[in-house]
């Protein structure tokens, strides 16, 4: 079956530092989609990307869609205490791959630590 | 509050035991998931439903659960005969036909002891 990995799985980081986290789908995806979720709290969307190659920015938040629809990434520049949480890709197949069409796989996300 | 309600939002109980969970997802969203979280993973797909009609179902989701939506509105998720691996975070969430974006409720955290 599908499999997301994200790593790293935690990274400490001053607060005004970068963070990087990385998703890997072991199949190609129609599309990704990235969520934060605060501690105690439930995911919230953050964005989709859709298409090969696509680069998308939020502020401070970069996302990347890789060529081969198969790896995405998510890059905070200069972190601030509000971007506690953890950071979870979540992938979908496209239709008719025998991989659950419209149920999202996540990965295990990237718990973001900020030491002020 | 227009946001996806899930209810109760803790519950405990003895191994062995039903229970049953309610979500009400945003009044116009036509699809509606299911999800279980444990701590430190995220979260798994377990089913979903497009209006009233269930169309996925998870290999994770074993004959003691089943789900339904009655009316195409709110979803109740039923575990029959708990096992202490069924404690877990069980999330819902909704979104529109052509939409991949998913609202995520609060959840239920499940206790079995």
């Amino acid at each position: 079956g599908q499999q997301v990995m994200q790593i790293p799985q935690y990274q400490h980081v001053q607060e005004g530092e970068d963070f990087t986290t990385y998703c890997n789908s072991s199949t190609t995806l129609s599309n990704i989609q990235w969520y934060k979720q605060r501690p105690g709290g439930h995911p919230v969307f953050l964005i989709q990307l859709v298409k090969s190659g696509e680069v998308k920015k939020q502020k401070r938040l970069t996302f990347q869609f890789g060529e081969a629809k198969k790896n995405s990434s998510l890059h905070i520049t200069a972190t601030q205490t509000t971007d506690v949480g953890t950071y979870f890709c979540a992938g979908s197949v496209p239709p008719n791959s025998g991989g659950g069409a419209d149920g999202l796989t996540f990965g295990k996300g990237t718990h973001l630590i900020i030491q002020p | 509050d227009t946001g996806v309600s899930q209810n109760p939002r803790h519950k405990i109980t003895k191994r062995g035991q039903n229970v049953t969970f309610r979500c009400d997802p945003i009044s116009e969203h036509n699809r509606l998931y299911w999800y279980r979280q444990t701590l430190g993973q995220g979260p798994e797909f377990l089913t979903y439903f497009q209006n009233e009609a269930q169309l996925e179902k998870s290999r994770l989701l074993s004959d003691r659960f089943s789900a339904e939506r009655p009316k195409g509105s709110f979803s109740t998720l039923e575990i029959q005969r708990t096992e202490q691996g069924d404690s877990a975070m069980y999330l819902c969430a909704s979104s529109l036909k052509n939409s991949y974006e998913q609202y995520f409720g609060p959840g239920t955290r499940l206790t079995v002891t």
